[in-house]
């Protein structure tokens, strides 16, 4: 079945990096774009980075541009996500989850969503 | 950037009402709106996308209408599985989004 499996988080010091990984099986990884989406103690969600199925365009929110990179290896089929200048606000679980697409009666529009999620992995920045 | 915001952000239902949530987004994003639902502890799942189409596999009591600014998610019956968190997320930017702040539904 279709499967994502997030791993690499942890603590780190202010300043600190990490990289997550996810694992993606059952589906063909290389077809598809990929995010990751965080979630910080007690909050709601929060679209983190994007990358399109072939790894040639990367997309961020704005309070990690620049710390952040998202990258794809799809040999191995899997993301990642290297977080440099950690800060405490970075504190959350980060998920990351499979693009997909439908329409909308017949029009030929294409309405892009996430519809399979990783159980998620935990980075919390203390020092 | 879209801006999402949703309401109420909780409310009190009894099993078998039928509760309503609304979002609204910051500018028009036309049928570009999808809903998810989260319970506690576990990673959110795709209920609605396209602002009313029905992910398979997601029981029919669950519907979604809007467009433009403004969209409901409704539950016609809510069941015991229901009382969780609810989360609009716009698409018109995709591949940036916007996840709406969320609406925790409890249990009266």
């Amino acid at each position: 079945q279709v499967q994502l499996v997030e791993s690499g988080g942890g603590v780190v010091q202010p300043g600190g990096s990490l990289r997550l990984s996810c694992a993606a099986s059952g589906f063909i990884f290389s077809n598809y774009a990929m995010y990751w989406v965080r979630q910080a103690p007690g909050k709601g969600l929060e679209w983190v980075a994007s990358i399109r199925h072939d790894g040639s365009d990367k997309f961020y929110v704005d309070s990690v541009k620049g710390r952040f990179t998202i990258s794809r290896d799809n040999s191995k089929n899997t993301v990642y996500l290297q977080m440099n200048s950690l800060r405490a606000v970075d504190t959350a679980l980060y998920y990351c989850a499979k693009e997909d697409y439908g329409y909308y009666g017949a029009s030929t529009l294409v309405y892009y969503y996430m519809d399979v999620w990783g159980k998620g992995t935990t980075v919390t920045v203390s020092s | 950037d879209i801006q999402m915001t949703q309401s109420p952000s909780s409310l009190s239902a009894s099993v078998g009402d039928r509760v309503t949530i609304t979002c609204r987004a910051g500018q028009s994003i036309s049928r570009y709106l999808n809903w998810y639902q989260q319970t506690p502890g576990k990673a959110p799942k795709l209920l609605i996308y396209a602002a009313s189409s029905l992910q398979s596999g997601v029981p029919s009591r669950f519907s979604g209408s809007g467009s433009g600014t403004d969209f409901t998610l409704t539950i016609s019956s809510l069941q015991p599985e229901d009382f969780a968190t609810y989360y609009c997320q716009q698409s018109y930017s995709t591949p940036l989004f916007t996840f709406g702040p969320g609406t925790k539904v409890n249990i009266k």
